[in-house]
């Protein structure tokens, strides 16, 4: 059974950084690309970023482009986003997802319930 | 970017009826590369559909996708009481990927 299971949101102070992490069990990690994709709270789904599976093709929203790393340990089962100069409107409910392809960026066939980051002060 | 426009925001209808949700392109989506999410409150995201007319393994026969180009469709034939969620379009022909503003579907 796939899972996907994320950590390391929290309250965060304007300005500072955050690292999620997403723990993949269930398949193979480095057969498929991942991505993380956020919800606000009250608005809709929004991608934020991408990464094939040996991290060649690496893909941001222009919204945290500049600002997030996204990054991935195959042996470790594991995928992270870095999160710096974070902002208010990155306060989110933050999903790792599964892509269905292993070499390009596509759609997500399984999801992780999510970690909520809060930036507040 | 490619901006997908959903309609309409909130459709309200009954178990039984059918239901048709459009997600428009503002340019056309490569190799009809798009796909439809169920989202229900507390849960995560569920793929319905993917290369606009796709099942994903799961999805039963009562949703379809249909369209190309600019305008896609979500049909679902007729209404079960778990059908009831937000629906999201995404596509992936073009980077960045991008969702839908989403279309809720209540229960009249």
């Amino acid at each position: 059974e796939v899972q996907l299971v994320e950590s390391g949101g929290g309250l965060v102070q304007p300005g500072r950084s955050l690292r999620l992490s997403c723990a993949a069990s269930g398949f193979t990690l480095d057969d498929y690309a991942m991505h993380w994709v956020r919800q606000a709270p009250g608005k809709g789904l929004e991608w934020v970023s991408g990464i094939t599976w040996n991290s060649g093709t690496i893909g941001y929203a222009d919204s945290v482009k500049g600002r997030f790393t996204i990054s991935r340990d195959n042996a470790k089962n594991s995928l992270y986003l870095q999160m710096n100069s974070l902002r208010a409107e990155d306060t989110a409910l933050y999903y790792c997802a599964k892509d269905k392809a292993t070499v390009s960026l596509r759609y997500f066939d399984y999801w992780g319930q999510g970690t909520l980051v809060i930036v507040s002060s | 970017e490619i901006v997908l426009t959903q309609s309409p925001g909130t459709l309200s209808l009954s178990p039984g009826e059918r239901a048709t949700l459009s997600c428009r392109a503002s340019q056309s989506v490569s190799s009809n590369s798009l796909a439809w999410y169920q989202h229900k409150p507390g849960q995560a995201p569920r793929l319905l559909i993917s290369g606009a007319s796709g099942r994903a393994t799961g999805t039963p026969d009562r949703f379809s996708g249909s369209g190309s180009g600019t305008d896609f469709t979500l049909t679902i034939s007729s209404l079960e009481p778990e059908d009831f969620a937000v629906f999201y379009c995404q596509q992936y022909g073009s980077s960045p990927i991008t969702f839908g503003q989403g279309t809720r579907l209540e229960i009249k």
